[in-house]
């Protein structure tokens, strides 16, 4: 069964510093990983999707990259922002996603 | 383009009471799923269709819980009788080709 963790649970950072949110997922023979942003309240907005034959997807100020001899990957956002304040959430897998239970951003002004 | 369509979007019954919940994908998606999400985890599948068949029930606790895709567009996910620990926000996804998944606003349920 995939177990997919991320930590910190909660993360408070000044607006301008960069962000950097991990994910790691025990079964290593993934179909896809995605990145969802979720707002309180509301449903999952995709962010990346890695197809498991990628390493990185970019889009804007964030990158995603994917290890899948090590189990894990790492979302980046580039000079955060206060509507950057969110939960992020990696799911990994192919019809069948497995979701990590996010990590809950706070960007200060 | 329209994106996935849920409603309610909040409901409130009581413990043993039933309640239904309506989802309608985006056009031309033929895959359709259904999420519970507890609070403070990850969203948990349900169940998928593809068009109007189940491909995978196989945490969907069917002493209480049914879902149908009819003519393979919307569906209905419904809970009878509902406990105290179906509390959840309750997701519906769509998706084109089974990679990227698209989800709707979700239906916040209480159970008192």
């Amino acid at each position: 069964k995939q177990e997919v963790t991320q930590i910190p649970a909660a993360l408070s950072v000044p607006e301008g510093e960069n962000l950097v949110l991990n994910c790691s997922f025990t079964d290593s023979a993934i179909y896809n990983l995605q990145w969802f942003r979720q707002d309180p309240g509301k449903g999952l907005t995709s962010l990346l999707l890695i197809q498991s034959s990628q390493r990185e997807q970019t889009s804007g100020r964030l990158n995603a990259s994917l290890d899948k001899s090590s189990g894990r990957s790492t979302l980046y956002i580039a000079a955060s922002q206060p509507g950057d304040s969110a939960t992020y959430l990696c799911a990994v897998g192919d019809y069948k996603l497995s979701f990590g239970a996010g990590t809950t951003v706070t960007v200060r002004a | 383009e329209a994106g996935v369509a849920q409603s309610p979007r909040y409901k409130i019954i009581e413990k043993r009471q039933s309640v239904a919940f309506w989802c309608n994908p985006i056009s031309g998606h033929a895959t359709l799923y259904w999420y519970q999400q507890i609070l403070g985890q990850g969203p948990k599948l349900l169940i998928q269709f593809q068009n109007n068949g189940v491909v995978d029930d196989s945490q969907l606790p069917k002493d209480r819980f049914s879902a149908e895709r009819l003519k393979g567009v919307d569906s209905t996910l419904k809970i009878q009788p509902a406990k105290l620990e179906d509390s959840a926000v309750y997701l519906c996804a769509s998706s084109l080709t089974g990679e990227e998944q698209y989800f709707g606003p979700g239906t916040r349920l209480t159970v008192t």
